[in-house]
This record gives C-alpha cells, structure tokens and sequence, in this order.
C-alpha cells in the first residue's frame, strides 16, 4: 500500500542553518504531497502542498519539489527561526482511494 | 466558528469504561477524518467519512472502536472497554470535497487518558 518515510528526529538547528527534511514515498497513482506542521500546543496545520510532478510548494520560507523520479518531497529553509521549532509531517494523498497518508513526523529544535 | 471543533479536549477514563469523541467539522465539507496520534508515533489513520458514501473503516484497529458521522456533519468516535494502550489524541479532520488537492483542516484534539 502507499506509504511515506521521512527522516527520523530531533533534529537541532543553531537558528539561521539551512534545513533539509528528507521525506520519500510509496504510491501506485500519482499523489499530491503535503507537508503538515504541528506547533507545541498547537493543532496541525497545512505548510505547504505539491498536486503534480515537479510543482514546488512553498510558504513561510518553507518550499519542497515534488520529484516524481525519486518519489520524494524534501521539505527546505534556507535560514530557519526559533518559531520555527515544531513536529513536520510529510504526507500523501491518492486520488484511488481519498485517504491521506501521513509519515511518522520529525521534531525540530531550533536554538537560539 | 470557523473552524473543526473537538469535545472534549480532555477525557481521562479508566479501564473499561466506554468514551465518545465529538467532532464538530467546518461546515460544508463533505469528508471527515479521524486519526489518532499516540507518543512517539506518528499520525495513524482511523476512519474516513466521504459525503453519503459509506466510511472508510479500514484503520480501526478492533471492534471496539466505531464511529458514526449524523446528517453528514457531526461525528462521535467510540470506544468501548478502553485499554491503556488507547491512549492517545484522536484528532478530527474536514476537507470540502475533493481530498486529492484540497487541504485537511484539523481540530485541536481530544486528549484521552485510560487509567
């Protein structure tokens, strides 16, 4: 069945570091792609989105390609913030069935 | 209010006892999720609610979990004879209509404690 893997956490950032998220999927169809973000205390919220190969989303600084030939969605910042601080979640939509697939999400600490 | 609400945000219950979640979507959106996030883990999915179509129950993990959706609006999570291990936040989601490109909006969960 479809599944999504990104990289496993904490990951800890001095602030203004470049992040890189790797994320990658498994899907017969061609999903769209999302990227969730979840602030403490906060509930989930869409970050960014991809509904075709080779779209970038991009929001907040945030952005991720949708690469069809490495099934992949790696979320990027070029100079990450303390607010920026917050669990990620990758994840696919396939037209076949409605559902959305969500990866098991990846902790980010920025420090000051 | 503009967004998907949850009630209560809170439950803690003991071993046994039967619990209902409310989830209350953004109105006019047809499909309605329910997930659960446990600790350490990632978002799993539950049960899938797509206008008059019948739900998508493929992600419950026992009978003791169902869930209803009324006058596609409303939903009520239950579970009976909670086990410790059902602790989690279930959270509610609400898409208007077509899930392949539209976004999820996400209640703030429900909280639930199985002593």
């Amino acid at each position: 069945g479809d599944s999504v893997t990104q990289m496993e956490g904490p990951v800890t950032l001095s602030e203004e570091a470049f992040l890189t998220i790797n994320c990658t999927y498994t899907a017969t169809g061609y999903p769209s792609l999302f990227w969730y973000v979840q602030y403490p205390g906060e509930g989930l919220q869409l970050l960014l989105k991809a509904t075709k190969a080779d779209d970038k989303g991009s929001n907040k600084g945030f952005e991720a390609t949708y690469r069809k030939e490495t099934t992949s969605f790696h979320l990027e910042k070029g100079s990450v913030q303390v607010s920026d601080s917050a669990v990620y979640f990758c994840a696919l939509s396939d037209k076949r069935d409605d559902k959305i697939i969500f990866g098991k999400g990846t902790r980010l600490h920025i420090l000051p | 209010g503009a967004g998907v609400s949850q009630s209560p945000s809170n439950k803690v219950t003991e071993k046994g006892k039967d619990v209902e979640l409310r989830c209350d979507p953004i109105s006019g959106h047809t499909a309605l999720y329910w997930y659960r996030q446990s600790l350490g883990q990632g978002l799993e999915f539950l049960i899938y609610f797509q206008g008059n179509s019948a739900p998508d129950k493929s992600g419950l993990p026992s009978d003791r979990f169902s869930a209803e959706r009324t006058g596609g609006s409303v939903s009520t999570l239950t579970i009976q004879r909670t086990q410790q291990e059902d602790s989690a936040v279930y959270l509610c989601a609400s898409t208007y209509r077509d899930t392949h490109t539209d976004t999820q909006y996400f209640g703030p969960g429900t909280r639930l404690t199985v002593l």
